[in-house]
């Protein structure tokens, strides 16, 4: 088992809701990375986190949005919930510099209906 | 953006046989390529990491061999059991120092091991 937390497990919200996910990273680690992963697929990354600051985001629309607090700790939020949106959503960690070491939570099963 | 193709999609062998999942990329811009395996319900979690100056890595019972001039990687099980079945994902960076951490995983293969 890796240090990565997060909350809730699962989660069922409806369509236009929205939502936040939570992630507490590895002792030591101060950057996290957020994937969405599609059921049968490999996960597709969504953002990243370093210094409280965003530097990366992947192919995903406005609507999903993120923090990463000082002691490092992370949300994600998806406003407009759509159904497509269902899926696992990992977050990572890692400390930068040591980026071979990134270790994934045990994901937040989200499922929008 | 680092595009990874993995294959085969679904994979079955005996207990001791030995699976072979291979990834071929296509960007340069690597600095190194993690592989990692997924448990029904569970986090993907780091198995093992090569860098492209080193051609093969072992840790355990799995070797990642490279060959960068065939810009393609796999990874081997060694004496594989029903423990080791689970789905494995092969990924490679974006490239440069903050982005290459951002992961392009493949397709994962969807290991069975019979007893």
């Amino acid at each position: 088992e890796t240090g990565v937390t997060q909350s809730p497990t699962h989660l069922i919200k409806t369509r236009g809701q929205q939502v936040t996910l939570r992630c507490s990273s590895q002792s030591g680690h101060n950057t996290v990375s957020w994937y969405q992963q599609a059921l049968g697929q490999g996960p597709q990354f969504i953002f990243q986190y370093y210094r409280e600051e965003e530097n990366g985001r992947g192919n995903f629309p406005p609507r999903f949005s993120g923090l990463q607090f000082p002691n490092y700790s992370s949300e994600l939020n998806v406003n407009a919930l759509e159904l497509d949106d269902s899926a696992l959503y990992l977050c990572a960690s890692f400390r930068q510099g040591i980026k071979e070491t990134q270790y994934f939570g045990p994901g937040t099963r989200l499922l929008v209906l | 953006q680092q595009q990874v193709k993995q294959s085969p999609q679904s994979l079955i062998v005996q207990k001791g046989g030995i699976p072979i999942i291979n990834c071929a990329y296509e960007n340069t811009a690597f600095d190194y390529f993690p592989w990692y395996q997924q448990f029904p319900g569970k986090g993907p979690a780091l198995l093992i990491a090569i860098r492209p100056d080193v051609s093969e890595k072992k840790e355990g019972r799995f070797t990642i061999s490279f060959n960068k001039s065939a810009k393609q990687f796999s990874l081997h099980i060694m004496d594989s059991q029903p423990g080791d079945s689970a789905t494995y994902f092969c990924a490679a960076p974006q490239g440069g120092e903050t982005s290459g951490s951002r992961l392009t995983f493949g397709e994962g293969t969807q290991l069975t091991v019979n007893p």
